[in-house]
């Protein structure tokens, strides 16, 4: 059974703090999909990123990164210098087994909280 | 690009009432999703569409619930003698092949 841990509940920073939400993930397939999902007071998931399992390479977009460590089964991601317009849950997700991104297991979710 | 739309975005309905939503893909979208959102949770997989086929549904998908892709383009949902454990988001998401899934604003269901 796949199964994704967001330890972190809830977090509260400050502006222009960098913060880390971490994701841990269990999986007994060899390719695999992994995503980070934000979802705003309006409630629409907005994608943010996609990694294939075989890919292991961090990735940088903009104030945002992902570090994918297959050694410790975690897709962690990061928010530099974080504005209030983060302020948002954010989901890790796992995709389905053979690689297909359909059948999605969300973790819990991570409140992040930015103040002025 | 106008994105997943659904109606209503908020249902409220008494126990054993039934109720429908809609979910209109990104056109040119070939697959559809259904996920349910509860409280404090992530969202949970429910029903997946390939053009009008549905190709998995969820064991959370009991046989009060039921989705239709008549024409491959919109989606229903419908839940029969509603209980109040249906009380959820339900969201619709679609997608080109296996590209990433774009969601909706979700439908929130509340059964007094």
């Amino acid at each position: 059974a796949q199964k994704v841990t967001q330890a972190q509940t809830e977090i509260s920073v400050v502006e222009k703090e960098d913060v880390t939400l971490d994701c841990v993930y269990e999986t007994r397939d060899t390719t695999y999909y992994l995503f980070w999902y934000k979802q705003p007071p309006s409630g629409e998931l907005v994608f943010l990123i996609r990694r294939n399992s075989f890919d292991e390479q961090n990735e940088i977009s903009g104030r945002y990164s992902w570090n994918f460590q297959k050694s410790t089964s975690s897709f962690n991601f990061t928010i530099t210098a974080s504005q209030v317009v983060d302020s948002a849950v954010y989901f890790c997700a796992l995709g389905g087994s053979g690689g297909s991104n359909y059948k999605l297991t969300f973790g819990k979710g991570t409140l992040l909280t930015v103040n002025p | 690009d106008t994105g997943v739309s659904q109606d209503p975005r908020h249902k409220i309905t008494k126990r054993g009432q039934n109720v429908t939503f809609r979910c209109d893909p990104i056109s040119e979208h070939n697959r559809l999703y259904w996920y349910r959102q509860t409280l404090g949770q992530g969202p949970e997989f429910l029903t997946y569409f390939q053009n009008e086929a549905q190709l998995e549904k969820s064991r959370l998908l009991s046989d009060r619930f039921s989705a239709e892709r008549p024409k491959g383009s919109f989606s229903t949902l419908e839940i029969q003698r509603t209980e109040q454990g249906d009380s959820a988001m339900y969201l619709c998401a679609s997608s080109i092949e296996n590209s990433p899934l774009h969601f909706g604003n979700g439908t929130r269901l509340t059964v007094t």
